[in-house]
């Protein structure tokens, strides 16, 4: 059954480091996601990606985060000079048409621990 | 007011007994409502989703949604204890983002 993998399954940064997370979604899904939860707290919305473009993104996701789709089958969430507060789990998301009218699918996550 | 809510829980209920999990949101234009299961320290695994008022049954579990209440339902019938968990209620308006409840959490005693 095709699954979304994500990598690196858990990573361990200083305060101020940058940090790539990457996922490659279902191979013939045009929608991305990313999405986090801290723990104990709700699955938060960060960013979806069309087209190679953002099509919409939270007040979370701000300059310090971007994402990139750099080849056919990667996408990646990059946070910059991160902070304590960024860790979290951080779930990547792929749907084949859209949250309205398609399932989104998700990783496995990828969690962020910000020292 | 929060955009979609959940009872937190626990809801613990024997098993072969019937779990029934609400979800109210605010938002009236929403178009779509997801159930997804979430065991602790994984990723959301979609159970179902619905559209349109009324219920809509997938196995031992029947989705239940009333626009005019901005009231959703899960229902889960025969429950087992692998069922046990947290069930995220989700809501979609348009587009691509899914807003998320905290989560009911779910558990089957056997």
């Amino acid at each position: 059954e095709p699954e979304v993998t994500q990598t690196p399954s858990h990573q361990v940064t200083q305060m101020g480091q940058e940090v790539i997370l990457r996922c490659v979604p279902i191979s013939n899904h045009l929608y991305f996601y990313w999405y986090r939860q801290i723990l104990g707290q709700k699955v938060e919305f960060l960013v979806s990606f069309y087209n190679n473009e953002i099509s919409e993104k939270s007040e979370i996701f701000d300059d310090q985060f971007s994402v990139e789709r750099p080849d056919g089958s990667n996408f990646t969430l990059k946070i910059r000079s991160t902070k304590l507060e960024d860790s979290a789990m951080y779930f990547c998301a792929s749907s084949g048409g859209g949250g309205q009218t398609g399932e989104l699918f998700f990783g496995e996550g990828s969690r962020l621990t910000v020292l | 007011q929060k955009e979609v809510e959940q009872n937190s829980g626990p809801l613990s209920v024997p098993e072969g007994a019937i779990a029934s999990l609400n979800c109210t949101y605010s938002d009236r234009g929403s178009q779509s409502f997801f159930w997804y299961r979430q065991y602790s320290g994984k990723s959301p695994e979609l159970i179902m989703f619905i559209y349109s008022n009324g219920d809509k049954e997938d196995g031992r579990f029947t989705a239940q949604l009333n626009k005019a209440s901005q009231y959703v339902s899960l229902l889960i019938r025969d429950s087992q204890p692998s069922d046990s968990a947290t069930y995220l209620c989700a809501v979609n308006r348009y587009g691509n983002k899914l807003v998320f409840g905290a989560g009911t959490i779910l558990r089957v005693k056997s």
